[in-house]
């Protein structure tokens, strides 16, 4: 399989607690994008990497929040004191460029108890 | 702020029945216009990626139409069938690459 893919697929939790997950981009795709998803909303935007370089953050991540890319290669993101609010779906993203489409991965479910 | 609409929330449908979602979004600064479709536990799906005023893409039976003057796309599923069921978004690509999605459209075609 050659897709987007993200690990852990589930994270139980409780609340305090650091979390990390990981995803593995398609080879050779620049970009790579991080963002969220809560009930009854579409994915919002977290952050984005060009290669090793982290562009942009949206104001969503708050300072308890951390992305890095430290090979170009996979992405890992961290959620330290974690709230009941960080409860969402996770989700990865890679492109080859800006302007082509975004490839995704079945995404991470956080659950914070 | 941009903001992406996506009507109607939700939509059942008989199998064989066409249907068909709008997504509404900022006509200024246009770079894209992404449809995805997402069933639940999957990734979600590229179903097409549209640019220019007027574009029309088809994928079998899905197919996209894009305005971007007024702001506004058109997704129409000829013939529905249960395995379209699905959530399908749309998103407007802002200047940075990244992704505005609208809530999504949750369609369930019963056989």
């Amino acid at each position: 399989d050659t897709g987007v893919s993200q690990n852990p697929r589930h994270k139980i939790t409780k609340r305090g607690q650091n979390v990390t997950f990981r995803c593995d981009p398609i080879s050779e795709h620049n970009r790579l994008y991080w963002y969220r998803q809560t009930l009854g909303q579409g994915p919002e935007f977290l952050t984005y990497f060009q290669n090793e370089a982290q562009l942009e953050k949206s104001r969503l991540l708050s300072d308890r929040f951390s992305a890095e890319r430290p090979k170009g290669s996979f992405s890992t993101l961290e959620i330290q004191r974690t709230e009941q609010g960080d409860s969402a779906m996770y989700l990865c993203a890679s492109s080859l460029d800006p302007v082509y489409e975004q490839y995704f991965g079945p995404g991470t479910r956080l659950t914070v108890t | 702020i941009l903001n992406v609409e996506q009507s109607p929330q939700s939509l059942h449908v008989q199998e064989g029945d066409s249907t068909n979602f709008t997504c509404s979004f900022p006509s200024s600064n246009f770079y894209a216009l992404h449809w995805y479709r997402w069933e639940t536990a999957k990734s979600p799906e590229a179903l097409f990626v549209m640019t220019l005023n007027g574009d029309e893409k088809k994928k079998g039976r899905i197919s996209a139409t894009l305005n971007t003057k007024e702001g506004y796309s058109y997704l129409y599923i000829k013939g529905s069938q249960p395995e379209d069921s699905a959530t399908y978004l749309c998103a407007f690509r802002g200047s940075q690459g990244n992704l505005i999605f609208g809530k999504g459209t949750k369609l369930s075609v019963k056989p």
